[in-house]
């Protein structure tokens, strides 16, 4: 069975400045998907970056960035110029491709932003 | 964007009361699903559904069953509420495909209390 492990329970980070969550998965699978997941407090959850695993460049979407490693079965996320709206929980997710449905979450790390 | 509603964001019911949570997706996507996120467990599916009357058990479908009857609508059911119970529940949608179709969309949960 697949496992995601997100070892960081809480992080916290000053504004402006850079924090790494870190994530590590469990398959015997190929090919997948991994995901960064935001739930702000007593707010909807929200899709952060996505990282399709047959791709070897990491994916950026403006401050948010990964570091995949597929070997390592690792999958990092990282924020820069860190803002006080990037406070929340963040869950790292994996779904092996052509599942249609098993998305397997991390427990979570609890982000708080300094100012 | 997808948007994904829930009937409740707070709900306080009874022992043994019948308890009925609602999810509306509005992008005509055929999967559905249930999740009931607890502290320090994180994400856990109930039930999911890829098309209309049909469904499928996730990890903990005990206690609970669902309804769809409609595409863009997804119930989920306690037939007995116990404390047990008590907890946020997720819903959320996507569609069957590849890369990024299989992205899952939140509702913004409804708190369950079990009295």
């Amino acid at each position: 069975a697949q496992t995601v492990t997100q070892s960081q329970p809480e992080m916290s980070v000053q504004e402006a400045e850079t924090v790494t969550l870190s994530c590590t998965y469990d398959t015997s699978e190929s090919d997948y998907y991994l995901f960064w997941y935001k739930q702000p407090p007593s707010r909807q959850m929200i899709l952060v970056i996505r990282q399709e695993a047959y791709k070897q460049q990491n994916a950026t979407e403006n401050r948010f960035s990964v570091n995949f490693q597929k070997a390592a079965k690792s999958f990092s996320l990282k924020i820069s110029d860190s803002q006080l709206g990037d406070a929340a929980m963040y869950f790292c997710a994996y779904l092996p491709r052509g599942s249609n449905y098993k998305l397997t979450f991390g427990k979570g790390t609890l982000l708080t932003v300094n100012p | 964007d997808v948007k994904v509603t829930q009937s409740s964001r707070y709900l306080v019911k009874r022992t043994g009361e019948k308890v009925f949570l609602e999810c509306v997706q509005d992008m005509d996507h055929e999967n559905m699903f249930w999740y009931r996120q607890d502290p320090g467990l994180g994400l856990r599916l109930i039930y999911f559904s890829y098309d209309v009357k049909m469904k499928e058990k996730g990890d903990i479908p005990e206690g609970y069953s669902v309804s769809r009857e409609k595409k863009e609508r997804f119930s989920l059911i306690l037939e007995s509420a116990s404390t047990n119970q008590t907890s946020m529940y997720l819903c959320a949608s996507s569609t069957p495909g590849t890369g990024y179709q299989e992205t899952q969309y939140f509702g913004p949960g409804t708190r369950l209390l079990v009295l």
